[in-house]
């Protein structure tokens, strides 16, 4: 499976879109992207998954680049609830999940 | 429909006992997968049952095993435990061969003193 590379840490004002970036340049064309979210030890939560096109659910925007090179995670409108550690995972449909070391957003008030 | 579950909550063991920890699938999910999280990283891939077999593993040694039913629960086992086995246990489920996502239990927190 393809590695990516995330921040390790962001900031986002509460009610503001909060954008997190994902770079996975080295992708193959059967590996799909999926976001899940960890709030303080909790199971991680599935959020959205998409292979090239832009995909949107109740939780939040997936946009994917044309080269699939890298990938944006967007909450629209962030709340203190949303604080967690985001990870962005690729892989091919048939393997599980391999964990990096994600990005931990914290929303302000 | 319960999600995947998992037992016990929390455990405490000492060095060189072994432990076994459950989970039980999400309802109609046939597959499932073990992690182990240590404290401030992410979860790391154990292995993977499907079909009462061990299908993929991750890196790490023959004192994790496991065991998957007929009913597509699991088990997971650590002999011989040692102190750096103190983690999150997560379970999580799927469907094999489908793009669907794969859903995480609540964990099993194991501390080894």
């Amino acid at each position: 499976d393809a590695k990516t590379t995330q921040p390790p840490s962001m900031d986002c004002a509460e009610g503001r879109a909060a954008n997190l970036p994902c770079n996975h340049s080295t992708i193959s064309g059967n590996e799909y992207v999926y976001w899940y979210r960890q709030i303080h030890s909790q199971g991680p939560q599935y959020i959205i998954h998409g292979l090239k096109n832009n995909e949107t659910n109740e939780m939040a925007s997936l946009i994917i680049t044309e080269d699939r090179k890298s990938s944006t995670l967007i909450l629209p409108h962030a709340t203190l609830r949303d604080t967690a550690v985001y990870y962005c995972i690729v892989r091919v449909r048939n393997n599980d999940m391999r964990f990096g070391a994600g990005t931990r957003l914290t929303v302000k008030p | 429909d319960a999600g995947v579950t998992q037992s016990p909550t929390h455990l405490i063991k000492t060095r060189g006992q072994q432990v076994t920890l459950r989970c039980s699938p999400k309802s109609g999910h046939d597959t499932v997968s073990w992690y182990q999280q240590a404290l401030g990283q992410g979860p790391q891939f154990i292995f993977q049952y499907y079909e009462e077999e061990e299908r993929q593993r991750g890196n790490f040694p023959d004192r994790f095993s496991g065991h998957q039913f007929p009913n597509y629960s699991s088990e997971l086992n650590v002999n011989a435990l040692l102190l750096g086995d103190s983690a999150l246990y997560l379970c999580a489920s799927r469907i094999m061969l489908s793009t669907d996502t794969q859903y995480f239990g609540p964990g099993t927190r194991l501390t080894v003193l």
